[in-house]
């Protein structure tokens, strides 16, 4: 079955450091990936999109690797704030899916001063 | 003024009652999407419907339904609702004439079902 992975525990990490998030998956032929936020009782705000024919995605301080060997995305945070603190989900749109996502379940980040 | 909006922000209802839940956009989208979030098991698709004519059940529409009343409008109900559709509810829309197809999502809908 189709699967998508994110670890479930929070990350804490202190602030300047670089986060680095971990979306794995499994059985799909992925046509995109996508990146959004999620502040508590909000709704999911994007980030970065990464096609499957390309390796890396920068945005400021953010950056998204997509290895369609490995079946894997790393998210990463550079220089990393409180502000950063939220959820992080990732989702896949599959190739010939219509452009319908399908979203992992998300890791929380925290960052202390 | 927020461009997806969602109605009710938080309800509370009882087993076997009809819920209705609104979501409006003015982003001009043709897309729009339900979704259910619960803990532990992410965001998961309801329905969509990619214009006006065009409705489709998305991973877990069992107890649902859904009306596309506008471009601008679309409603998810709950004919009868049970305990296990207490959850988050979010209305998104996207633009299919953008590549990135970049999601959208309103504030939410906190609904409990007693």
């Amino acid at each position: 079955s189709q699967k998508i992975e994110q670890n479930s525990e929070a990350l804490n990490i202190q602030e300047g450091k670089t986060a680095t998030l971990t979306c794995n998956y499994t059985n799909y032929s992925p046509a995109y990936l996508q990146w959004y936020r999620q502040d508590p009782g909000r709704g999911p705000v994007f980030l970065l999109l990464i096609r499957e024919n390309e390796k890396e995605k920068r945005k400021e301080r953010l950056k998204v690797t997509f290895d369609t060997t490995l079946k894997q995305s790393l998210f990463h945070i550079t220089a990393s704030q409180p502000a950063d603190s939220a959820t992080y989900l990732c989702a896949l749109a599959r190739t010939g899916g219509g452009n319908k996502l399908t979203f992992g379940t998300g890791t929380q980040l925290k960052v202390e001063l | 003024d927020a461009d997806v909006t969602q109605t009710p922000r938080n309800r509370i209802t009882k087993t076997g009652k009809r819920i209705m839940l609104e979501c409006s956009q003015t982003k001009g989208h043709d897309r729009m999407y339900w979704y259910r979030q619960d803990p532990g098991l992410g965001l998961r698709l309801i329905y969509y419907s990619f214009d006006v004519k065009d409705i489709n059940k998305g991973e877990i529409s069992d107890g649902y339904s859904v009306s596309r009343q506008a471009q601008a409008k679309f409603s998810l109900s709950l004919e009868s609702a049970i305990p296990n559709q207490t959850a988050l509810y979010f209305c998104a829309t996207s633009d299919p004439l953008r590549s990135t197809d970049t999601q959208y999502f309103g504030p939410g809908t906190r609904l409990t079902v007693l």
